[in-house]
């Protein structure tokens, strides 16, 4: 079975310009999450999806913003990008219900000139 | 406010040699726990996890955990370091809730860097 895939692997936009990453969970997984991870430190939880909807935000400023669609995937958008949004994006997917670990794929390196 | 927090920011064993990494958590009720391995550029594999029951779990490629409520941790441990295992850790937590709502927002340490000498 296919893990959690990332799209693209490698990314190198500027300042001032908009991204958007693209996650696709693993079959039967219906929870996305995503994380960021700068160089040298733990990832960092951005938001939580299900069903489309929002179930959890971390502390990270409107430029990000996400979305979830009915066949599960998801899409991290980040505006207005900053040197320091420079990190490895992290998608992770899981069962929403019951004692089920998060999976990741191997991530999105995007690198703000 | 809840925080993993992993000592070590930097381990070096030699090939055959016991591994023990440190895993403290602060929070207000018991979490699930995880151990995660991390490649250079890859993503994050998961090595074991605690729910709940036997606080000795036992995890993939050798490695084991032992939870200790009394002490706030959750430290890795392998009996046998493999060149292979040169790699980054991370310890993360997420507070248990049985509607499910928080299984998304793991909490993460800082991660220990691993390195093997043969």
């Amino acid at each position: 079975d296919a893990g959690v895939t990332q799209s693209p692997t490698h990314l190198i936009k500027t300042r001032g310009q908009h991204v958007t990453l693209r996650c696709s969970p693993i079959s039967g997984h219906k929870s996305v999450s995503w994380y960021q991870q700068v160089l040298g430190q733990g990832p960092q939880f951005i938001f939580q999806y299900y069903e489309k909807e929002e179930r959890g935000r971390g502390n990270f400023p409107d430029r990000f913003s996400a979305r979830q669609f009915p066949n599960y995937s998801s899409e991290l958008n980040v505006n207005a990008l900053l040197l320091g949004d420079s990190a490895l994006y992290l998608c992770a997917s899981s069962y929403w219900q019951g004692n089920q670990p998060q999976h990741f794929g191997d991530g999105t390196r995007l690198s703000i000139l | 406010a809840q925080s993993v927090t992993q000592p070590d920011i930097h381990i070096t064993v030699s090939e055959g040699a016991s591994l023990e990494l440190r895993c403290n958590y602060s929070y207000g009720a018991t979490p699930y726990l995880f151990w995660y391995v991390q490649s250079p550029g890859q993503g994050l594999q998961l090595l074991l996890k605690y729910f709940s029951g036997d606080t000795l779990v036992q995890g993939i490629k050798g490695f084991e955990a032992e939870f200790k409520r009394s002490q706030s941790s959750f430290n890795l441990r392998k009996p046998s370091v493999h060149w292979s295992d040169a790699a980054e850790y991370f310890c993360a937590v997420v507070l248990a809730n049985a509607g499910g709502t928080s299984y998304g927002k793991l909490t993460f340490g800082q991660g220990t860097i691993l390195t093997v000498h043969p």
